[in-house]
This record gives C-alpha cells, structure tokens and sequence, in this order.
C-alpha cells in the first residue's frame, strides 16, 4: 500500500516564526511532489510543487526534497495568522504518474 | 477566467435518490478527477479521467458513475445515494505536466 505520512498535528507556532511542516512517503518512484494549502471548508490551494533534490523557494515559503530518505517539506518563514490552515502532502503514483496520492495534512495554527 | 466550476454547491437528498454532481473547466485540461473529504480519510479518487470518452476508477468508484463526452465536463452521479456517501466533493482538472487545480467543492448530505 503506497502511503504518505503526515503529523496531524496541530502544529502551533507564534507569529513570525518559522512553521516546518513534514511528509514521508513510501513509493520510491514517485516523480512529483506538491503541497496544497486547505483553508476550514474550502478546497485545496496548491502551494508549491517540487521535482528534484534540494530546495525550491517562492517568497515565504521553501519546499525541500530528498529522495534518498523519501521525505518532502515545507518550510514556511515569517509566519502569519493567515497562514493558519491544514497543509496536504501529495505525491505521484509512479504507476501512474497524474494520480495523487494524498496524505492526511498537518494542522497549523499561527498565534498572533 | 473562471478556471473549474462546481454545481450545486450545497445538496441535500434523500437515501435512494439519484443525484450528479456537475463539474465544468474552461481551461481544456485534459486530466479530470472526482475526489471525496472526509474526515479521517483525506482526499480518496472516486474516478478520473484522461481525455474525452475515457474514464478510470480511482480508491472509492463504487456507488459512482461518471461520463466525460466534451472535455470541459465531468459530472459525477450517484446512481442510489447512501448516507455513507455524504461527504465533501472536490472535483479537479490538470494539464500535464502542471499540478491539479480544484474547484470549491459540493457538500452532499444524505438523509
């Protein structure tokens, strides 16, 4: 059973703070990695996408991979109460690379 | 833009009924996908499609019937709706090798 893992948290940080958020997965030939920002009773946002090793920035948030130790993050700096929502991992089948699989999310709440 | 529309947004129907979620984009993205929310369970694929005329079963396809004769539609039916198929229903659509874009969802209760 492929999987992603996620820490459901709730992750708490204070305001301008750093927020590292994780996700471990267990197929080694997924491809392509994504993180999809969920705000209560909305839909998913994505947020970042990620395809090689390393890091990848896009204003306050970093998205780090490594697929030796086949875990993704997402590092979010200067932390805003807006930034209080649930965070999904997702990461290609690599039997079929345009199907997702999702972890649970991880629950963040930025105190002001 | 209106990017990837679902209607209705809100529903509410009875054990037994028929019901079709719609779904509509205007990017012409081939990829199309149903998914489901529920608590516990994160996102779970009731069905995807890859172009017009072809359609594939994800986690969760029983209870669900889809169609995709135009690509800018995939509509979703229940064929005999259950309370365990109350849930939120997100449809997305994606042109590879772009990442899915999804729609604000449509919250089905079933009494």
């Amino acid at each position: 059973q492929k999987e992603v893992e996620q820490n459901s948290g709730p992750l708490s940080v204070p305001e301008g703070a750093i927020a590292s958020l994780n996700c471990t997965y267990s197929d080694r030939g997924s491809q392509s990695f994504f993180w999809y920002r969920q705000y209560s009773g909305k839909s998913p946002e994505l947020i970042m996408s990620i395809y090689s090793n390393g890091d990848k920035e896009d204003g306050r948030f970093t998205a780090q991979l490594n697929k030796a130790s086949q875990y993704v993050s997402l590092l979010i700096r200067d932390s805003q109460p807006s930034d209080s929502a649930t965070y999904l991992c997702a990461v290609t089948n690599a039997g079929n690379n345009r199907k997702l699989i999702w972890g649970l999310g991880t629950s963040l709440a930025v105190n002001p | 833009d209106a990017g990837i529309t679902q209607s209705p947004r809100y529903k509410i129907t009875e054990t037994g009924r028929q019901v079709t979620l719609m779904c509509h984009q205007t990017w012409s993205h081939s990829y199309m996908f149903w998914y489901r929310q529920d608590l516990g369970h994160g996102l779970r694929l009731i069905y995807y499609s890859a172009a017009a005329d072809i359609t594939d079963k994800g986690e969760v396809p029983d209870g669900y019937v889809v169609s995709r004769s135009k690509t800018e539609n995939f509509p979703l039916t229940l064929e005999s709706a259950t309370r365990s198929q109350t849930s939120v229903y997100f449809c997305a659509s994606q042109d590879p090798p772009e990442p899915q874009h999804f729609g604000d969802g449509t919250r089905l209760s079933i009494l």
